[in-house]
């Protein structure tokens, strides 16, 4: 079957870095997304990445290693409007997206 | 602004009914889809369609219903059969084919109470 593993619960502090990590499954792979949801509001796409490496925008970057089947988010300088809930979605070999349970981060001051 | 609207944003209903939450974009894409967010679960596909007059039922599309008569809607029915329909349903659109990378953009979401 087909599985994407997230911790479900993570806890930083303001102005600090935090990484979110993402174990995948899946038959195929056509690329790994990051989104960011607050609670109660939709997903708003962050990152995405097909080819290993790590790829940086802003305060946020997101990494892949293809043969490990894993990735992180990188969250830098952390604030109080990051605390929202990631999701690690990963495109299957039918373009079909599978998505994690996601990740919730709170942020303390 | 190009967007997409669902409504209602809370909606309540009596076990038996049926009942339609509305999905709109302006963005001209042509794919859509339906998704349901449950606590503690990933998104799960409910339908999506890729081009007007045609849809695919996703993972759960047992209980559900859905058109695609114009470009810029996509209703989802939730019928009497849906044995478990309290959640939060998500609408989403993407550009299928520009550089594949499937960015979904969603709506606000509408959150379905059964009383």
């Amino acid at each position: 079957g087909q599985n994407i593993d997230q911790p479900t619960e993570m806890t930083a502090t303001e102005g600090a870095i935090v990484q979110i990590n993402c174990t995948y499954q899946t038959s195929g792979f056509n690329g790994l997304f990051w989104y960011q949801q607050h609670a109660g509001e939709a997903p708003t796409f962050l990152s995405y990445n097909v080819l290993d490496g790590l790829e940086e925008k802003g305060r946020f970057s997101s990494f892949l290693s293809r043969s490990k089947g894993y990735s992180y988010l990188l969250l830098k300088e952390l604030q109080m409007k990051d605390s929202a809930s990631y999701l690690c979605a990963v495109l299957d070999s039918n373009y079909q997206l599978i998505w994690g349970a996601g990740t919730k981060l709170i942020i303390k001051p | 602004d190009g967007g997409i609207t669902q409504s209602p944003k809370y909606l309540f209903r009596k076990e038996g009914q049926n009942v339609t939450l509305s999905c709109e974009q302006n963005l001209n894409h042509d794919a859509m889809y339906w998704y349901r967010q449950d606590p503690g679960q990933g998104l799960r596909l409910i339908y999506y369609s890729q081009i007007v007059n045609d849809f695919q039922k996703g993972d759960i599309a047992e209980g559900y219903s859905v058109s695609r008569e114009k470009k810029e809607s996509f209703p989802l029915t939730v019928t009497s059969a849906q044995k478990n329909p309290t959640a939060f349903y998500l609408c989403a659109s993407s550009i299928p084919g520009q550089g594949n990378t499937g960015e979904l953009f969603f709506g606000e979401g509408s959150r379905l109470t059964v009383l």
